[in-house]
């Protein structure tokens, strides 16, 4: 069965400093791999995805991620955090095969000016 | 390009009542899906649709009943609301479900059951 775990709740970092949201991952199988962002009273929108290839995603907003396969790690990164950045950032995942995106419960982070 | 809304953004009702919220995208996407938000659990799928008049439970589906006679349209209806299906509900669209695809999510409705 495929899970995600997102061990941190919250992580508060200073504005201009560098960002990490962590995000592990078991599944059956390759791995597909999302980040999602959501702010208050909106839905969640895409941030970026692992499919195959280069282990190094880049995304939306200067956001890039890091597949790690031996780890079994999709952390989302960010050279220099912004207050605007402040959110909840959903990792998910899906097998192959699988109908549905399984998500984690969500990190919240906020960026301290 | 209005994309994906749900109606309404809010709603509170009492125990035992019929309620019933709407999702309306634009995109023409194949694949439409009802996820429910709560603490500490994260997003999780109640129905998935894959085109009109297909339909197919997901991980929570129980007390919950959706339909889809037009592309467009994917309405999710609580039979008879319970305290525990208070939630926020969000509905997705996708052009496919291929490992590939995104979802793309609507604005919410926050549903409260007195």
């Amino acid at each position: 069965a495929q899970s995600v775990a997102q061990p941190e709740d919250q992580v508060n970092v200073a504005e201009g400093n560098p960002l990490t949201v962590k995000c592990t991952y078991s599944v059956s199988g390759n791995p597909y791999l999302f980040w999602y962002v959501q702010y208050p009273n909106r839905g969640l929108q895409f941030l970026l995805k692992y499919i195959t290839g280069d282990n190094l995603v880049k995304g939306s907003y200067g956001f890039e991620a890091e597949f790690n396969k031996s780890q079994t790690s999709f952390h989302l990164k960010k050279p220099s955090a912004l207050v605007s950045d402040s959110a909840l950032y959903f990792c998910a995942v899906r097998e192959s095969g699988a109908n549905n995106l399984f998500f984690g419960t969500g990190t919240r982070l906020t960026v301290i000016p | 390009d209005a994309g994906i809304t749900q109606s309404p953004r809010y709603k509170i009702t009492e125990t035992g009542r019929q309620v019933t919220l709407m999702c309306h995208q634009t995109w023409s996407h194949s694949y439409m899906f009802w996820y429910r938000q709560d603490l500490g659990h994260g997003l999780r799928l109640i129905y998935y649709s894959a085109a009109a008049d297909i339909t197919d439970k997901g991980e929570v589906p129980d007390g919950y009943v959706v339909s889809r006679s037009k592309t467009e349209n994917f309405p999710l209806t609580l039979e008879s609301a319970t305290r525990s299906q208070t939630s926020v509900y969000f509905c997705a669209s996708s052009t496919g479900t291929g490992v590939s695809y995104e979802q793309y999510f609507g604005p919410g409705t926050r549903l409260t059951v007195t």
